[in-house]
């Protein structure tokens, strides 16, 4: 079945680049997505990428696919402490979403 | 805009009472609608999804029901809980039709549910 897989903590510096990374199974998924959850809160969607492109960039973030080897990451530059939270990775399945089970991210001074 | 909202924030209940958690949707019309589970703050678990008005698909067997009796309101509902329905319930909304639109899924701020 479909899966999407993701290591469950990553610790960084304050002001380092941060790589979330992200695989997931059904290549005919259309959209993949990332989202950020801070603590006790709902989860908020930060950017999405359409599976024919290879890279997504906003500001502060980037986003490659590489669709071959079903891959997904996520870069954060300048990572400020604002950024600690737990990120899922998913993937687009009809009316739903297959999550990933969440990166924490880990900011130290 | 659209915005979601779920109530309550936050709840304690004793094992074996009923429970309602509520959420509706502002802004938009026919949205696809969504109740997930999250255990000790990780990974998602979709409990039920909502197409459409009286339209409920269950994902996993358990004592949790859904309904939709309005476009924009979706209601969680258990006539008595257990231990293990303590969680985070999340809410969340997404338009589209199948093989068409992003699918993206806007979230509710959640209901802490305790059960003691």
């Amino acid at each position: 079945g479909e899966d999407v897989e993701q290591s469950l903590f990553l610790s960084v510096r304050e002001g380092d680049s941060s790589v979330i990374n992200c695989t997931y199974t059904d290549s005919s998924s259309t959209y993949l997505y990332w989202y950020k959850q801070e603590p006790g809160a709902g989860l908020q969607l930060l950017t999405y990428i359409f599976s024919n492109m290879d890279m997504k960039q906003d500001q502060r973030l980037t986003v490659l696919l590489n669709k071959k080897d079903k891959h997904l990451s996520l870069r954060i530059a300048d990572t400020q402490t604002g950024d600690s939270a737990i990120y899922f990775c998913a993937e687009s399945s009809n009316y739903q979403l297959i999550w990933g089970a969440g990166t924490k991210l880990i900011i130290k001074p | 805009s659209q915005t979601i909202h779920q109530w309550p924030a936050t709840l304690v209940q004793p094992v074996g009472s009923p429970l309602s958690l509520e959420c509706t949707v502002e802004g938009t019309s026919n949205p696809n609608l969504y109740w997930y589970r999250q255990a000790a703050g990780r990974g998602l678990q979709l409990l039920f999804y909502s197409v459409g008005i009286g339209q409920i698909s269950s994902e996993v067997p358990q004592n949790l029901s859904a309904s939709r009796p309005q476009d924009r309101q979706f209601i969680l509902s258990s006539k008595k809980l257990l231990l293990s329905d303590s969680g985070f319930y999340l809410c969340a909304w997404s338009q589209g039709l199948a093989g068409v639109g992003s699918y993206e899924q806007y979230f509710g701020p959640g209901t802490r549910l305790t059960v003691t």
